[in-house]
């Protein structure tokens, strides 16, 4: 099984803030990495796949890199509406997500 | 894009079987190049993919949970089914049905199962 471990677990960031959450993965998947973001009681919406590309609607302040092992989603100039889970998944076998990481208001 | 809806029993007593289904609305389920997938997350934790069935009703179920694992397709109502056998405790979760290419890009809203007597 590959596992995928991000971090933080927890991150605290003001509205305008830059931030980056980390994915790695137990084995290298090439760029078969995606994020997802989810908030209270709704399903996680793809923002990202192949590592780097924005879904259709996703707003351009999401970004994301990395390949084989190391992947980061960024966002530039955090809104109020970013605050939320967000988790990566790796589609290189089969299906495993991250545990998730918060995105909490300071 | 496709929504999903999940229906099914909110309660299922412990040992029995959780049964859901999930109905596909605004494309076929026998659209080429999708897998049908259904996905679990326990209260406050991450996501579990369970396993996936193509049209065809080829499955490809997690590991961990193949050996209690059923998924079906019927393809002239547009819906699969999961069937989860001998549930604990450790099974109650938000379930989700889920549709992918590659990444999941339609999910449906999720429904909360309890294991519960």
């Amino acid at each position: 099984d590959i596992q995928m471990t991000q971090s933080p677990s927890t991150l605290s960031a003001s509205v305008g803030d830059r931030v980056t959450i980390t994915c790695r993965a137990s084995q290298s998947i090439s760029d078969y990495l995606a994020w997802y973001q989810q908030k209270p009681g709704k399903a996680p919406k793809l923002l990202i796949y192949e590592a780097s590309t924005l879904e259709i609607g996703v707003p351009s302040r999401f970004s994301g890199s990395g390949s084989g092992t190391e992947f980061t989603l960024t966002i530039s100039g955090l809104q109020p509406d970013d605050f939320a889970t967000y988790y990566c998944q790796q589609y290189d076998s089969y299906y495993t997500f991250g545990q998730g990481t918060k995105l909490e208001i300071k | 894009q496709v929504q999903l809806q999940e229906s099914g029993p909110g309660l299922v007593k412990p040992s029995q079987t959780l049964s859901l289904t999930c109905s596909v609305s605004g494309g076929s389920i026998s659209r080429g190049g999708h897998y049908w997938s259904w996905i679990r997350q326990h209260a406050g934790t991450g996501l579990e993919w369970i396993g996936y069935i193509y049209y065809s009703g080829r499955t490809y179920y997690n590991p961990s949970l193949k050996s209690r694992v059923i998924m079906s397709v019927d393809t002239s109502k547009n819906q699969f089914s999961l069937k989860l056998s001998s549930v604990t405790a450790a099974d109650t979760a938000v379930y989700y049905c889920a549709g992918s290419g590659a990444t999941f890009d339609s999910w449906g809203q999720g429904t909360l199962v309890t294991v519960s007597s």
